[in-house]
């Protein structure tokens, strides 16, 4: 069975940092997919963030948050992350890692970020 | 940037009922096009990718047709637990969401 499990959500002021992680289970092969990043503020609707490929070599982003997230993974570790720095109010959100491949089949379960000022 | 656009933004259905989605893209994704359910607190659920196959597990009540810019989701009969909103997705370049369509109870 294919199973994301997300952590690393939490509270924090604007301007600080905060890294979630998506740790794949071992019912596919994380090494032969790229991953993205998927966020969605409080009752709004869904927007991409980030993905990035099979190796992590080349990796892709919205333009509100190019030079502040960093995507990669850690294929030993079957584990995915995003690094978010310098964050913003309205980078408050819940955000889902997922498969990526022709649509998004597998997400994890979700991880809020909060951003205060 | 490519924009997607889902009309109408609230569908009131009854159930038994069809219930025909629409999505617009600004310009062509060819039949690069995903479909999403996502009820409250839950995660989206992938209904329907390259525009008409249905992912896993999906009834066939679900079916999705277009390419280009048009698409449409109709699902043939609701059934109670089909009340949720549903998103398109283009992957075609980069990857843009429409903002939703709300399915509820008429």
């Amino acid at each position: 069975e294919v199973q994301l499990v997300q952590s690393g959500g939490g509270l924090v002021q604007r301007g600080g940092s905060l890294r979630l992680s998506c740790a794949a289970s071992s019912g596919f092969s994380f090494t032969t997919y790229w991953m993205s990043w998927v966020r969605q503020a409080p009752g709004k609707g869904l927007e991409w963030v980030a993905n990035l490929n099979e190796d992590g070599s080349a990796t892709y982003y919205v333009d509100s948050v190019t030079g502040r997230f960093t995507i990669s993974r850690d294929n030993a570790k079957k584990t995915l992350y995003l690094q978010m720095d310098s964050l913003r109010v309205d980078d408050t959100a819940m955000y889902y890692c997922a498969r990526d491949e022709a649509g998004f089949e597998h997400w994890g379960q979700g991880a809020l970020v909060t951003v205060y000022s | 940037d490519i924009v997607m656009t889902q009309s109408p933004a609230t569908l009131s259905v009854s159930p038994g009922e069809r219930a025909t989605l629409s999505c617009r893209a600004s310009q062509s994704v060819r039949s690069d096009v995903a479909w999403y359910q996502q009820k409250p607190g839950q995660a989206p659920r992938l209904i329907i990718h390259s525009a008409s196959t249905r992912a896993t597990g999906i009834p066939a009540r679900f079916s999705g047709s277009g390419s280009g810019t048009e698409f449409t989701l109709s699902i043939s009969s609701l059934q109670s637990e089909d009340f949720a909103v549903y998103y398109c997705q283009q992957y075609n370049n980069w990857k843009t969401f429409g903002p939703g369509t709300k399915v509820d109870l008429k």
